[in-house]
C-alpha cells in the first residue's frame, strides 16, 4: 500500500464545475504539499499545509490532521486548470517529500 | 522573483556515458532536493543537502552522487547511465528543511 493515496486518478470536468481531489496518508507528517505539473513537466508548489484550511484564488486545501486526509478544492473550474495535481507529505524531521500518484485533471469547455 | 534554476534543461546521452545535472536554489536558500520522475511515474525522492552537508539519502543508485557547494547550488553527478536512468529530475530549493519547497523547471535526460 502506497503511503500517499490520491482519488480519483483521472477527472474529467465542464468549465465551472467545483472540482475535489482527495489525499490520505498513512505516516506520520510535518506538513503537506499541493502541487501542479502541466504537460512537459513543470512542477508548482500550491499550498503547504500542516493544520487547518488554505485558500489562493479559487483554490482551496484543507487538512485533518487526526483523519489523516487533506482535500483540494478548485471552484469555478476552467480549461487552463487542466494538469496533474500532486498530493506530497513530509516526514518527521526529513526535508524530502514522499508522492502521492496525482490525478489527472481535464476540464472542458 | 527569482526561481530555481536548472541546466542544462534537456539531454540526450549514450548508455555507459556520464552526466552532470546542476541546480542553482532560490537566493538565501540553503536545502536542496533531487526528485526523480521516470516516464509516467510520481517522483521519488534521490537525495538531499542541508548547510552543504548531505541531509537525507532516498533511492539514488551508487551509480550516482551528488554534492552542494559554497554558494549552495548543488550537482547530480550520474555515470554508466542506463537506459533506466532516461527521467525528468527536478531540483526543489527551500530555507531550511522545515520550509516550502520550490521546484526548478526540471532537466530531461533521454539515454539512448
Amino acid at each position: 500500500k502506497n503511503e500517499v493515496e490520491q482519488s480519483p486518478q483521472n477527472l474529467t470536468a465542464q468549465e465551472g464545475e467545483f472540482i475535489t481531489i482527495n489525499c490520505s496518508y498513512s505516516v506520520g507528517i510535518s506538513a503537506l504539499h499541493w502541487l501542479q505539473q502541466h504537460p512537459g513537466g513543470g512542477i508548482v508548489s500550491l499550498f503547504m499545509l500542516s493544520s487547518g484550511k488554505k485558500k489562493h484564488g479559487r483554490l482551496i486545501a484543507t487538512i485533518n490532521i487526526q483523519e489523516k486526509h487533506s482535500s483540494l478544492h478548485i471552484t469555478a473550474s476552467h480549461p487552463r486548470d487542466s494538469a496533474v495535481y500532486i498530493c506530497a507529505v513530509r516526514g518527521g524531521s526529513q526535508g524530502n517529500l514522499i508522492f502521492g500518484k496525482g490525478t489527472k485533471l481535464s476540464v472542458k469547455p | 522573483a527569482a526561481g530555481v534554476i536548472q541546466s542544462p534543461r534537456h539531454l540526450i546521452k549514450e548508455k555507459r556515458e556520464t552526466a552532470t545535472l546542476k541546480c542553482y536554489p532560490i537566493p538565501r536558500h540553503d536545502t536542496v532536493y533531487w526528485y526523480q520522475q521516470g516516464p509516467g511515474q510520481d517522483p521519488q525522492f534521490l537525495i538531499s543537502f542541508y548547510e552543504k552537508m548531505q541531509s537525507d539519502k532516498g533511492s539514488i543508485p551508487d551509480r550516482f552522487s551528488a554534492q552542494q557547494f559554497s554558494d549552495y547550488h548543488s550537482e547530480l553527478n550520474m555515470s554508466s547511465l542506463e537506459l533506466g536512468d532516461s527521467a525528468l529530475y527536478f531540483c526543489a530549493s527551500s530555507f531550511r528543511r522545515a520550509y516550502e519547497q520550490y521546484f526548478g523547471p526540471g532537466t530531461r535526460l533521454t539515454v539512448t
